[in-house]
């Protein structure tokens, strides 16, 4: 499997209801990041964590980082129609490498 | 304060043509990656650059692609004599810095399609 590995691959609830996504990497990092991109768009940066840090809150969104089972989360609380979109995690490749490596992504879908 | 900005959104090309994919950086940004996003796919890295100089093309196909990002304008994504395998999105993201630490902004995609 890839670095930055997104779990699950689909995910649809309803509007109010939270979303949690995943994300499982294989090699140490730096930092790790989520973006979200809305069908056929640019990808828009949520939030960067470190390594360094376990939690992270912005808005609604809440990013944990647990490094020693190489994992993240986001979690969407109170989820609204305009949060369907693909969201990703990205990884810096480690050894200093400025690159960073995406996984295949979790499509959200809120019903309405 | 513009963000990053992509030109063209949509290009079409025939077989055997050339394709140029230009990106400005975020104001104040001097480091660019390309990325390339199949349908159904995550990113995939390409290249990375500074003012005119490759850091890192390890992502990039052996042939027919090159990269380059000049002391003045944009950087450019060139692909020589297209082929359908190269229909994709192609983003481009840009940072303040060149560490792992830093943010990546990225541009709204040129989306290639190849006939």
């Amino acid at each position: 499997s890839q670095q930055g590995e997104e779990d699950p691959q689909a995910l649809s609830i309803q509007e109010g209801e939270n979303a949690t996504m995943n994300c499982s990497y294989k090699t140490s990092i730096n930092n790790l990041q989520w973006y979200r991109q809305n069908s056929g768009r640019g990808l828009v940066h949520l939030i960067l964590i470190r390594s360094n840090e376990r939690e992270k809150h912005s808005g609604r969104l809440r990013v944990t980082l647990d490094t020693s089972k190489k994992s993240s989360s986001l979690l969407i609380t109170a989820s609204r129609a305009a949060d369907t979109a693909s969201y990703f995690c990205a990884t810096d490749a480690g050894q200093g490498a400025q690159k960073l490596v995406f996984g295949q992504g979790t499509r959200l879908t809120i019903n309405p | 304060n513009a963000g990053v900005m992509q030109n063209p959104r949509h290009l079409v090309r025939r077989r055997g043509q050339e394709a140029r994919l230009r990106c400005s950086p975020m104001k104040g940004h001097s480091h660019v990656y390309w990325y390339r996003q199949l349908p159904e796919e995550g990113l995939k890295f390409m290249v990375y650059l500074q003012k005119e100089n490759i850091i890192d093309e390890s992502g990039m196909p052996k042939e027919r692609f090159s990269a380059e990002f000049p002391k003045e304008g944009p950087s450019i994504l060139r692909i020589q004599q297209v082929v359908r395998g190269d229909s994709a999105a192609y983003f481009c993201a840009s940072s303040a810095a060149g560490s792992p630490l830093e943010t990546q902004y990225f541009g709204p995609g040129t989306r290639l399609l190849v006939l």
